[in-house]
């Protein structure tokens, strides 16, 4: 079946625009998950959304970062003002349901903040 | 919360030979897996593994969660093995078994 998708692949933007990142997870699985990968900090936690619960945004860098997950699949994460400390590949990973069960990664966003 | 050790960073090895990546974690775990990201960048699911041993083709992995480590063998490795390995643990008291990332084995193998 279907992977887990994310658009755009790559984005180029000046510092200062806005940004919005797609993610696609995999169909049915109800947890998901976006951190970033950058060269300084690693693979780090940003955002968790389960079913129809409060997301736990305790990852988020700072208030420029919001992330929305519509209709229970599909998730956008906005960056404002963006930064180029921002710059990063982020990671968006969907699991079936339970707490134990395997997360499963999108091929990522590369952002670059010119 | 959890802290993700993993050893060594980076490992050179010749095709066909076996290997041992190890992550040691500092805290109870209800979600260990081992991920292989390829040139593109893309994170590859290996193993989940909170406990126990499982096998998959060359590879293998082996987790003591009461020692609170977790072992990745490459056996007869070969040159698509190379990238990067990464341990994540999620533990019991993070909401939703978020995982936290190891720092990563950067494994290369020249034929």
């Amino acid at each position: 079946g279907a992977g887990v998708s994310q658009s755009p692949s790559n984005k180029v933007t000046e510092k200062g625009k806005d940004v919005e990142l797609r993610c696609d997870p995999i169909s049915g699985h109800t947890a998901l998950y976006w951190y970033r990968q950058s060269l300084g900090q690693g693979l780090e936690f940003l955002i968790y959304f389960q079913g129809n619960s409060a997301p736990d945004k305790s990852g988020l860098p700072s208030d420029r970062f919001s992330a929305e997950r519509t209709g229970g699949s599909v998730s956008t994460l906005t960056i404002q003002r963006t930064q180029q400390e921002d710059s990063a590949v982020y990671l968006c990973a969907s699991r079936p349901g339970q707490s134990t069960d395997t997360q499963y990664f999108g091929p990522g966003t590369r952002l670059t903040v010119l | 919360g959890i802290q993700v050790e993993q050893s060594p960073p980076d490992l050179i090895l010749q095709e066909g030979a076996n290997s041992t990546l190890r992550c040691n974690f500092s805290d109870s775990v209800n979600n260990l897996q081992w991920f292989h990201q390829n040139p593109w960048g893309q994170l590859i699911n290996l193993f989940y593994i909170p406990s126990g041993t499982k096998q998959n083709g060359r590879l293998s992995a082996t987790t003591v969660a009461t020692e609170r480590y977790s072992l990745l063998y490459i056996s007869s490795s070969q040159t698509t093995d190379s990238g990067v390995y990464f341990c994540a643990a999620g533990g019991r008291e993070t909401s939703g078994s978020r995982l936290t990332f190891g720092e990563g084995t950067q494994l290369t193998v020249n034929p």
